[in-house]
C-alpha cells in the first residue's frame, strides 16, 4: 500500500529566502510522484512530477524536486521565495497499473510568506 | 476548452435532502473521479471512473451516487445528505488510468458544500 507523510502541516518564509516542503512516501513499486498547488478557493494545480526519468524535476513557477529513493523523499524546493508562492501544496504519489492506479495524497503544507 | 467545469460552486443543504454535482470536461478524457477535500486529510478519493458506463468506489464512497452515460460528464449525487459530508469536492480527470508514465490530472476549482 502506498502513504504519503508532508512532514510540515505549516511553514513560513521571508520572501526573497528559500523555500523548502519536505514529502516522504512509502510504496510497493515504482511510483510516480506529483507536487500540486492549492491557492484560496481555487482548484489544484500541478507543479510538477516525477515519472521514473530525471531524478531532479523542474516545475513551474522556479519549483524543482529531487526524487531519492534511498530515502523515500522528494521534497520541494524554491531558490527564492514570492508573496504569490502563498498557498497550500500537496504532495501526492500514484502508483499501480490500469484500474488499480490510484492517487494518494499528503495532508497539505500551508506555506507563508512574509513581507 | 474550459479543462474541468464543475457546479455549483457553492451550495447549502439541509440534513436529508439530495442534490447532484455536476462536473464536465472537455478534453476527451477517460478517467474521471471525485474527491472529497477535509481540513488535515488532503484529499480522498469517492468514486472514480475509467471510461462511460465504467464506475467503481474509492475510499470513501458511502452515501454518494454516480454514473458515466457520456465521456464528458461525471455527476456525484449526495442521495441523503448529512452534517458529516460538509466538505470541498473537488472533481478530476486525466487522460488514461491505461498508463504508468504519471498521466497529469486536472482538477475542477472545487464544490464547497455546507449540511446544516
Amino acid at each position: 500500500a502506498q502513504s504519503v507523510t508532508q512532514l510540515d502541516s505549516h511553514v513560513s518564509v521571508s520572501e526573497g529566502t528559500p523555500v523548502l516542503l519536505r514529502c516522504n512516501y512509502s510504496s510497493s513499486y515504482s511510483p510516480s510522484l506529483f507536487w500540486y498547488v492549492q491557492h484560496p478557493n481555487k482548484g489544484l494545480q500541478l507543479l510538477l512530477k516525477y515519472t521514473s526519468a530525471a531524478t531532479l524535476v523542474k516545475g513551474i513557477n522556479g519549483f524543482e524536486a529531487e526524487f531519492k529513493k534511498s530515502e523515500t523523499s522528494f521534497h520541494l524546493t524554491k531558490p527564492s521565495a514570492h508573496m504569490s508562492d502563498a498557498a497550500e501544496y500537496f504532495c501526492v504519489v500514484s502508483e499501480g497499473f490500469g484500474s488499480a492506479r490510484q492517487l494518494t495524497f499528503g495532508s497539505g503544507t500551508q506555506l507563508t510568506v512574509l513581507p | 476548452n474550459a479543462g474541468v467545469t464543475q457546479t455549483p460552486k457553492f451550495q447549502v443543504l439541509k440534513t436529508g435532502q439530495s442534490m447532484t454535482l455536476q462536473c464536465a470536461q472537455d478534453m476527451n478524457h477517460e478517467y474521471m473521479s471525485w474527491y472529497r477535500q477535509d481540513p488535515g486529510m488532503g484529499l480522498r478519493l469517492i468514486h472514480y471512473s475509467v471510461g462511460a458506463g465504467i464506475t467503481d468506489q474509492g475510499e470513501v464512497p458511502n452515501g454518494y451516487n454516480v454514473s458515466r452515460s457520456t465521456t464528458e460528464d461525471f455527476p456525484l449525487r449526495l442521495l441523503s445528505a448529512a452534517p458529516s459530508q460538509t466538505s470541498v469536492y473537488f472533481c478530476a480527470s486525466s487522460y488514461s488510468m491505461f498508463s504508468a508514465s504519471g498521466n497529469t490530472i486536472y482538477f475542477g476549482e472545487g464544490s464547497w458544500l455546507t449540511v446544516v
